[in-house]
């Protein structure tokens, strides 16, 4: 079945540092890809998301590029701040009528000032 | 504007015990989808409903667990019997129909069922 694999974290990182959190997945057919965010205390947020091969997500300085030849969805920012510190999912929602999403497992960044 | 709102935030059940959980989606959201989290695990999908049909219950994990949404708006999910394994936050998230399969899922703050 289809499946989302995630870098383990935590990951923490100083403000104004490069971040990139590794995110495959296997499905079949053509997915569509997302990173969601949990801050503190919150509910999930969708961040950004990509529905075909080469596309970028893009939001609040965060990307994404959907590579289906390495079956890959990298979530990157080039400098972070103390207030992206959360949780970041990465999921899938395969092709046709599927509407569920399958999740990565999560993972924590802080952001340390 | 209202986003999707879950009640109670926090449940304390009794091993054995039935619990109900609601969720408010998004008005006029077509699709509802109820996910289970476990702590430091991302969410399982449970299931999904498109107005008041339950199209997919293929991630229920027993027959314990029961869903619905008589009216096409509001939403309950009912565990019987509960037991310690069933201790998790769960997620209740609506989005609109259309016509792609990309459409976003607004998520409400969940509730954090714990079994003692």
């Amino acid at each position: 079945g289809d499946s989302v694999t995630q870098m383990e974290g935590p990951v923490t990182l100083s403000e104004e540092a490069f971040l990139t959190i590794n995110c495959t997945y296997t499905a079949t057919g053509y997915p569509s890809l997302f990173w969601y965010v949990q801050y503190p205390g919150e509910g999930l947020q969708l961040l950004l998301k990509a529905t075909k091969a080469d596309d970028k997500g893009s939001n609040k300085g965060f990307e994404a590029t959907y590579r289906k030849e390495t079956t890959s969805f990298h979530l990157e920012k080039g400098s972070v701040q103390v207030s992206d510190s959360a949780v970041y999912f990465c999921a899938l929602k395969g092709g046709g009528n599927n509407r569920k999403l399958i999740w990565g497992l999560g993972t924590s960044l802080a952001v340390n000032p | 504007g209202a986003g999707v709102s879950q009640s109670p935030r926090y449940k304390v059940a009794k091993r054995g015990q039935d619990v109900a959980l609601r969720c408010d989606p998004i008005s006029g959201h077509v699709s509802l989808f109820w996910y289970q989290q476990a702590l430091g695990q991302g969410p399982e999908f449970l299931t999904y409903f498109q107005n008041e049909a339950q199209l997919d219950k293929s991630g229920l994990p027993s027959d314990r667990f029961f869903a619905e949404r008589p009216e096409g708006s509001v939403s309950t999910l009912k565990i019987q019997r509960t037991q310690q394994e069933d201790s998790a936050v769960y997620l209740c998230a609506s989005s609109t129909r259309g016509t792609s399969v990309a459409n976003e899922q607004f998520f409400g703050p969940g509730t954090r069922l714990t079994v003692l």
